[in-house]
């Protein structure tokens, strides 16, 4: 079965101090994509980066890089130079192909704390 | 336009009454998802619609009933709830249904209280 972990539950930085929030899943199909979510406190959910199974590039977006490791089943996510505007809960998730499991799975979420 | 649009964004409901939370993309989006989220946890699929079609209902009860009148709109008819199923609904939407290899847009939620 397909589970995503976000083992920090909470973080707090000060501003401009860069943070990484790890994402760690597991899944037997070889086929699947990760994402990246915002939640801040108004409630949306926020989409910031999706990732295919055989896309192993890092990249980078402004102030947001991801880190892609198949070999770790790890897809880390880092906010450089953090802002109070950046304060939110951030959800990793997975969607499957082969096993038919479309829809996604959420991580139990990260929430981030950047006090002024 | 890049909104899903959800309706009311609060509801307080008794457990005896029916109520209905609404839904709105006008992204020419053929996939539409239910998801609920208790406090402090990820949010939960519930059911998902595609081309208009319930295509997945994760097991939930009766209580909540789905319903998709056309390719724009979903509603959640509640009725009969529970205070625990006090939380916020989200609604979501993406172009198609499959790995969902295209972004999924959510709304803000409503936000439900069953007392």
């Amino acid at each position: 079965a397909q589970k995503v972990t976000q083992a920090q539950t909470e973080i707090s930085v000060v501003e401009k101090e860069d943070v990484t929030l790890d994402c760690v899943y597991e899944t037997r199909d070889t086929t699947y994509y990760l994402f990246w979510y915002k939640q801040p406190p108004s409630g949306e959910l926020v989409f910031l980066i999706r990732r295919n199974s055989f896309d192993e590039q890092n990249e980078i977006s402004g102030r947001y890089s991801w880190n892609f490791q198949k070999s770790t089943s790890s897809f880390n996510f880092t906010i450089t130079a953090s802002q109070v505007v950046d304060s939110a809960v951030y959800f990793c998730a997975l969607s499957e192909t082969d096993t038919g499991r479309r829809a996604l799975t959420f991580g139990s979420g990260t929430r981030l704390q950047v006090q002024p | 336009d890049t909104e899903v649009t959800q309706t009311p964004k609060h509801l307080v409901m008794g457990m005896t009454n029916k109520k209905s939370l609404k839904c709105e993309q006008h992204m020419g989006h053929r996939a539409m998802y239910w998801y609920k989220q208790k406090a402090k946890k990820p949010p939960e699929l519930m059911f998902v619609y595609s081309y208009e079609k319930l295509s997945i209902n994760e097991s939930v009860p009766s209580r909540f009933s789905p319903e998709c009148p056309n390719s724009s709109l979903l509603n959640l008819h509640l009725h009969a709830l529970q205070p625990e199923d006090s939380a916020l609904y989200l609604c979501a939407s993406s172009q198609k249904e499959g790995p969902m290899n295209t972004e999924a847009f959510f709304g803000q939620g409503t936000r439900l209280t069953v007392v």
